[in-house]
């Protein structure tokens, strides 16, 4: 079983500003890393998918993928309230279909 | 696109009781189905991965007598939980992957609650 580690929170920031997850994996060949967001009481919504080394950038989002320190972080830049929710950090592969989740990370954006 | 549905979103029952959750991908086919249970204030836990037409693999711990899945097409796949008791009151997800095999998509989630 893969281990996946995210800083516990909850992660408080203010309005506008960055709210930066780390996630760190134990299996050195894991080849897929995924960051989900889940509302209270709701199912996990798939945010991000990054494979390769470096960044990744979605709109407000931006994936960093580290495979040698075997770390993916993702910013949420100009934070909304929307934002609000509690960050899941997913990483699966090579030839395993399977999904290992963090326990996540809650952040709170303070409007 | 990657849209997934389950039915129902809110279940109660009685304990002893049978429940059967529905999972559908809408727009695409699903290789694989997956489910998931998710008690409250903790993380995802994996109870069983489905092919369509192939018997489901288990997690370690999940009782597969107790948790029939059926992935009878590439569009539905279905979990019952037999001689339901208090204790498999849970959020139940599942969620489904297609050609990208490494990306799955949740549904929406039920709320199983066994009084």
């Amino acid at each position: 079983q893969k281990e996946v580690e995210q800083n516990s929170g909850p992660l408080s920031v203010p309005e506008g500003a960055i709210a930066s997850l780390n996630c760190t994996y134990s299996d050195r060949v894991s080849q897929s890393f995924f960051w989900y967001r889940q509302y209270s009481g709701k199912s996990p919504e798939l945010i991000m998918s990054i494979y390769s080394n470096g960044d990744k950038e979605d709109g407000r989002f931006t994936a960093q993928l580290n495979k040698a320190s075997q770390y993916v972080s993702l910013l949420i830049r100009d934070s909304q309230p929307s934002d609000s929710a509690t960050y899941l950090c997913a990483v699966n592969g090579p030839n395993d279909y399977k999904l290992s989740f963090g326990a996540g990370t809650t952040v709170t954006v303070r409007a | 696109g990657a849209v997934v549905s389950q039915h129902p979103s809110r279940v109660i029952c009685k304990s002893g009781t049978s429940v059967k959750i529905e999972c559908r991908s809408l727009d695409f086919q699903a290789t694989t189905m997956f489910w998931y249970r998710q008690f409250p204030k903790q993380s995802l836990m994996l109870m069983a991965t489905s092919n369509e037409g192939s018997k489901a693999t288990y997690e370690q711990g999940v009782e597969k007598d107790k948790f029939l899945i059926n992935h009878a097409s590439l569009t539905l796949s279905t979990l019952t939980v037999t001689s339901a008791h208090p204790e498999d009151s849970s959020f139940y997800i599942c969620s489904a992957s297609g050609t990208d095999l490494y990306e799955q998509y949740f549904g929406p989630g039920t709320r199983l609650t066994v009084t």
